[in-house]
Formats: structure tokens, C-alpha cells, sequence
């Protein structure tokens, strides 16, 4: 089974600075039949369900503002928030997509707090 | 806009079972491949079942492997899981979202509590 393993599972960041969550696959999520990662980030609220923000490592949902960005490929991915707003107070989960057979694992989340 | 609501969470006694509902709309449900991801009260998130759009393709995370199943009517834009057997670790928020590599739209959540 591949294992999402993400760091750190908590941290506090001040209001307009960087927050940077990682997030490691145990195996590659890169398909070399369509040169895409399948690996996804979420941002849940509490009392809320998940909310995509990134897919494919690095494509921004329709509607996810500009200071949200993905990067990585193969093992090691990354989400940046450039600017930390004080909405952005959440868990933020990665997510990979195995094709075959189709399995779908989660990271175990990071809490994100204002410093 | 996309909705999906999910019905039919409760408690029930280990052993038993419980059918959950999605409801769809504001979106083209027939061609979605559809999933059930899991939540334990403050715990991360579990996927649980896909079904392809078409309803021939099903898959489900080894833990629920012979006791739940996933179906769909696309003439009635309904996502179900029939959950038999049910066991105390099954207790969760139930979440249906669609998507195939990704998990595009989810509901609000269904929560089932697996309890004597």
C-alpha cells in the first residue's frame, strides 16, 4: 500500500507570511503515460467537509485564490500559502491516486494556525 | 450550483447494517465516477469505495472488502453504500464525493455510529 506521509503535522505562521506543508509518497505518483502526478490537496474547516484546492501536484482549483500554490513531482510535494490569511486557519490533507487497481490514500493532515 | 446530500447515517448496533443515500445535482451526475470517503471525529480522512460513472467498475479499501457496497442510479442522480456487518471501527462521518483521480465535489457528510 502506498503511504502519504506529511510534515509537520502542525505549525503556526504569522499573518502575511509563508506557510509550507510537504507532503511524501512512498512510491511515485508520476504516470509516465500521461507525464501527470496524481496528487491532490485539500483544506477542511472544522464542521466542514474537504475542499479541493490543488490537483495533478500543481493545478489550481477554479475558484482557489493565487496564494495557494503546488509544486514536486514523483515522491516529494509541497504546498505553499505566500501570504498567510487569517480564512486559511484549516487541516490541509494531501491526497494520491493509485490507478491500478484504483486506490486512494490521504496524508494524515497538518494543522495550520496563526502565530 | 453542485449539491450533494447524504442521508441515512444513525446509530446501529454492531453487526447490523444501514444503507447511506447521495443525492446529486447541479452537476452532470452520469458521467462522474463517484466515491465514499470516511472520517473518524477528529481523525483524517479514509477513502472507502469508487464506482465508475457507468456503475461497471467498483473498488473499495480492503477493510470494508465483502461487507459494504457501493451502487449508483444515474436515472435518479443517487450514490448509495450498503454497509452490512457493521463493526464499532466503522464508526465515522460518511462523505460522498465525485471525481476519478480527484475529489472534485463532496457533501456535507452522514454521520454513522456503530454502537450496543
Amino acid at each position: 500500500d502506498i503511504v502519504m506521509t506529511q510534515s509537520p503535522d502542525s505549525l503556526a505562521v504569522s499573518l502575511g507570511e509563508r506557510a509550507t506543508i510537504n507532503c511524501k509518497s512512498s512510491q511515485s505518483v508520476l504516470y509516465s503515460s500521461n507525464n501527470k502526478n496524481y496528487l491532490a490537496w485539500y483544506q477542511q474547516k472544522p464542521g466542514q467537509p474537504p475542499k479541493l484546492l490543488i490537483y495533478w501536484a500543481s493545478t489550481r482549483e477554479s475558484g482557489v485564490p493565487d496564494r495557494f500554490s503546488g509544486s514536486g513531482s514523483g515522491t516529494d510535494f509541497t504546498l505553499t500559502i505566500s501570504s498567510l490569511q487569517a480564512e486559511d486557519v484549516a487541516v490541509y490533507y494531501c491526497q494520491q491516486y493509485y490507478t491500478t487497481p484504483p486506490m486512494y490514500t490521504f496524508g494524515q493532515g497538518t494543522k495550520l494556525d496563526i502565530k | 450550483q453542485v449539491q450533494l446530500v447524504e442521508s441515512g447515517g444513525g446509530v446501529v448496533q454492531p453487526g447490523r447494517s444501514l444503507r447511506l443515500s447521495c443525492a446529486a445535482s447541479g452537476f452532470t451526475f452520469k458521467v462522474y465516477g463517484m466515491h465514499w470517503v470516511r472520517q473518524v471525529p477528529g481523525k483524517g480522512l479514509e477513502w472507502v469505495a469508487f464506482i465508475s460513472y457507468d456503475g461497471n467498475n467498483k473498488y473499495y479499501v480492503d477493510s470494508v472488502k465483502g461487507r459494504f457496497s457501493i451502487s449508483r442510479d444515474n436515472s435518479k442522480n443517487t450514490l448509495y453504500l450498503q454497509m452490512n456487518n457493521l463493526r464499532s471501527e466503522d464508526t465515522a462521518v460518511y462523505y460522498c464525493a465525485g471525481g476519478v483521480s480527484h475529489f472534485d465535489y463532496w457533501g456535507q457528510g452522514t454521520l454513522v455510529t456503530v454502537s450496543s
